[in-house]
């Protein structure tokens, strides 16, 4: 079965500098889409940036883009400008093709804090 | 406005006494979803369906119902909470299906904070 690991529980960063979310994820398929959800204190999951796998391009959607190495299974977040906004948990999220109709894989999130 | 309707935002009960958290979505998604939302635990689906009387256990179904009579609709039922589902849950829906619909996200109904004591 897949599962995807963000294996930062927190983070901070100080407001207009840039931080990086991790996500790594374990899948035999070769065809999947990985998404970055934003979760605010409203608690809304708000979807932040999608990536395909067959997409050597990495994704990009104003301040946020992501590293995405596929070899390695890596999925990173990076959010430059970090606005206090921003402050919220983050969930990495993995659909295959494959698995069926548990096919949405979620991580266990990050949650990020920004200083002003 | 696409958007996935879920009902109540919030619920206090009590042991044992049958409830149901409404879903509905008006963008005629196939794939509907139910998970909870446990401090350190992530997402943990529930239950899912790929269409109308089409439904499967996910992770976590004890003490979990769920029925789909029509496309829209995927309520939640359960029918004896216990204190170990307080719990934040969300519905979710999303396409399925046609050869686009793995790059479909899923979208997420506002949230039921549910406090069984």
């Amino acid at each position: 079965a897949q599962t995807v690991t963000q294996s930062q529980p927190e983070m901070s960063v100080q407001e207009a500098e840039t931080v990086t979310l991790s996500c790594t994820y374990d899948t035999s398929e070769s065809d999947y889409y990985l998404f970055w959800y934003k979760q605010p204190p409203s608690r809304q999951m708000i979807l932040v940036i999608r990536q395909e796998a067959y997409k050597q391009q990495n994704a990009t959607e104003n301040r946020f883009s992501v590293n995405f190495q596929k070899a390695a299974k890596s999925f990173s977040l990076k959010i430059s400008d970090s606005q206090l906004g921003d402050a919220a948990m983050y969930f990495c999220a993995y659909r295959g093709r494959y698995n069926y109709g548990q096919n949405f894989v979620f991580g266990p999130g990050t949650r990020l804090s920004v200083l002003p | 406005e696409a958007q996935v309707t879920q009902n109540p935002r919030y619920l206090i009960t009590v042991t044992g006494k049958k409830l149901t958290v409404t879903c509905s979505q008006n963008m005629n998604h196939e794939y509907m979803s139910w998970y909870r939302q446990d401090p350190g635990l992530g997402l943990r689906q529930i239950y899912y369906s790929m269409n109308v009387e089409v439904t499967d256990k996910g992770d976590v179904p004890e003490g979990y119902k769920v029925s789909r009579k029509e496309k829209r609709n995927f309520p939640l039922i359960l029918e004896s909470p216990s204190p170990n589902q307080t719990s934040l849950y969300f519905c979710a829906s999303s396409l399925w299906g046609s050869s686009g619909a793995i790059s479909s996200p899923l979208h997420f109904g506002n949230g039921t904070r549910l406090t069984v004591t």
